[in-house]
């Protein structure tokens, strides 16, 4: 059965810590993970993983996949109000995107 | 833990014929189901927000008569793509909320079609 599970569920932080959000996947024909932010109504796209230990990286967030272990990571620093949303993380298979539950970050001044 | 279905998976039809997509929730109620259609560059786009029992709200500049919503149990929403158009070929995913305290959105696994 295919499935995508993030950790943790919600977490809460001050303004200016680093977080790492957790995304561990089994899905058959792996194509991508993906990583969204959600604040409103339709998630924000934010990274594209294909290979294996390579970082991406977009301002104070950055992310990378290991398909050995089958995980990926969403590292956000110096984090600030704006940050707060829900972060998904979705992987791509054949034919479907399965998406996790998400991470609640909240931020607080 | 609460899983979104949506049936078919993939689906190629002919120009001018009409599509029906599926989403349940299975093990829980979902009170709002929303759809959305994946763009290039795997932006998601919210077509339209439906509340069971009542007409869905749909975002500007997506036809309503072209994209039908029905959602008329709690554990069930349909979106009906009418006189599909190879520009309606797309991904097409649903979610669900649950509309417990945590208010969490279930997403579906998606529908690709695919318009000749």
């Amino acid at each position: 059965e295919d499935k995508v599970v993030q950790s943790p569920l919600s977490l809460v932080v001050h303004e200016g810590d680093t977080v790492t959000l957790n995304c561990s996947y089994e899905v058959t024909n792996f194509r991508s993970l993906l990583w969204y932010k959600q604040e409103k109504k339709a998630p924000t796209f934010l990274f594209m993983l294909t290979s294996s230990g390579i970082e991406k990286k977009s301002g104070r967030l950055s992310s990378i996949l290991d398909k050995k272990e089958l995980f990926s990571i969403l590292n956000i620093t110096a984090t600030q109000t704006g940050d707060s949303a829900i972060y998904l993380c979705a992987v791509e298979g054949a034919n479907n995107l399965f998406f996790g539950t998400g991470t609640r970050l909240t931020v607080i001044p | 833990g609460a899983v979104v279905s949506q049936h078919p998976s993939w689906v190629i039809c002919k120009s001018g014929t009409s599509v029906k997509i599926e989403c349940r929730s299975l093990d829980f109620q979902a009170t709002t189901m929303f759809w959305y259609r994946q763009f290039p560059k795997q932006s998601l786009m919210l077509m339209a927000t439906s509340n069971e029992g009542s007409k869905a709200t749909y975002e500007q500049g997506v036809e309503k008569d072209k994209f039908l919503i029905n959602h008329a149990s709690l554990t069930l929403s349909t979106l009906t793509v009418t006189s599909a158009h190879p520009e309606d070929s797309s991904f097409y995913i649903c979610s669900a909320k649950d509309g417990t305290s945590t208010d969490t959105q279930y997403f579906g696994p998606g529908t690709r079609l695919t318009v000749l």
